[in-house]
């Protein structure tokens, strides 16, 4: 399976920068990493994906290292509602030829007032 | 507004009886999934469907079972096998084969509690 790693937990301040890492050692030339969190009881949102250039959107940044074996996620200014459990995955090719997307445990980021 | 719905959000369920998690999509995708999460835990992939009649087996299959004869639709029924179904259920789904990115969209999840 292809197999993302994350620190269990980080804490921030409130209105400050953060940066959550991630390694995919095992990634394939092809497949995009993908960035999801979670608040509370609810669904996963997407935050942001790319593939090998680094990426900005209105949530966050996503900065990829150049032999694309991990990546991270940035936070510009963090809020209280960035609390969360941030989820970094891989696309995950089966031998069937369909794929699947494997969820790791994340990272539970507390932001502090 | 295009996304998922699933339901219903809480369902109460007594041993050995079977129930079946609604999840619908509008979003025109052809990709759809199942997950399971345990307090405390990560999403763990119970069922997939790249197209309308088929799906695959995920990592923990056992105790469910699916049926995709819509392509909106992706049904999930919790056996009595299933030792231990207490759970949040999510529903998802992406555009499908072909699309490099495939951003995966989740519905709300479905709380089952076994009595």
């Amino acid at each position: 399976d292809a197999k993302t790693t994350q620190p269990n937990s980080m804490e921030s301040n409130e209105e400050e920068p953060v940066h959550l890492p991630c390694n995919h050692s095992t990634i394939s030339g092809t497949d995009y990493i993908h960035w999801y969190r979670q608040l509370p009881s609810q669904g996963p949102e997407y935050v942001i994906h790319g593939l090998t250039s680094n990426v900005n959107n209105r949530m966050a940044s996503l900065a990829i290292a150049e032999d694309r074996k991990s990546s991270t996620l940035i936070l510009h200014r963090a809020t209280l509602r960035d609390a969360a459990v941030y989820y970094c995955i891989l696309r995950d090719h089966t031998t069937s030829g369909t794929y699947k997307y494997i969820f790791g445990t994340g990272t539970r980021l507390k932001v502090l007032a | 507004d295009g996304g998922i719905t699933q339901s219903p959000k809480y369902l109460f369920r007594k041993e050995g009886q079977n129930v079946t998690l609604s999840c619908e999509q509008n979003l025109n995708h052809d990709a759809m999934y199942w997950y399971r999460q345990d307090p405390g835990q990560g999403l763990r992939l119970i069922y997939y469907s790249q197209i309308v009649n088929d799906f695959q087996k995920g990592d923990i299959a056992e105790g469910y079972s699916v049926s995709r004869e819509k392509k909106e639709s992706f049904p999930l029924t919790v056996t009595s096998a299933q030792k231990n179904p207490t759970a949040f259920y999510l529903c998802a789904s992406s555009i499908g084969a072909g699309a490099g990115a495939n951003v995966l969209t989740f519905g709300a999840g479905s709380r089952l509690t076994v009595l």
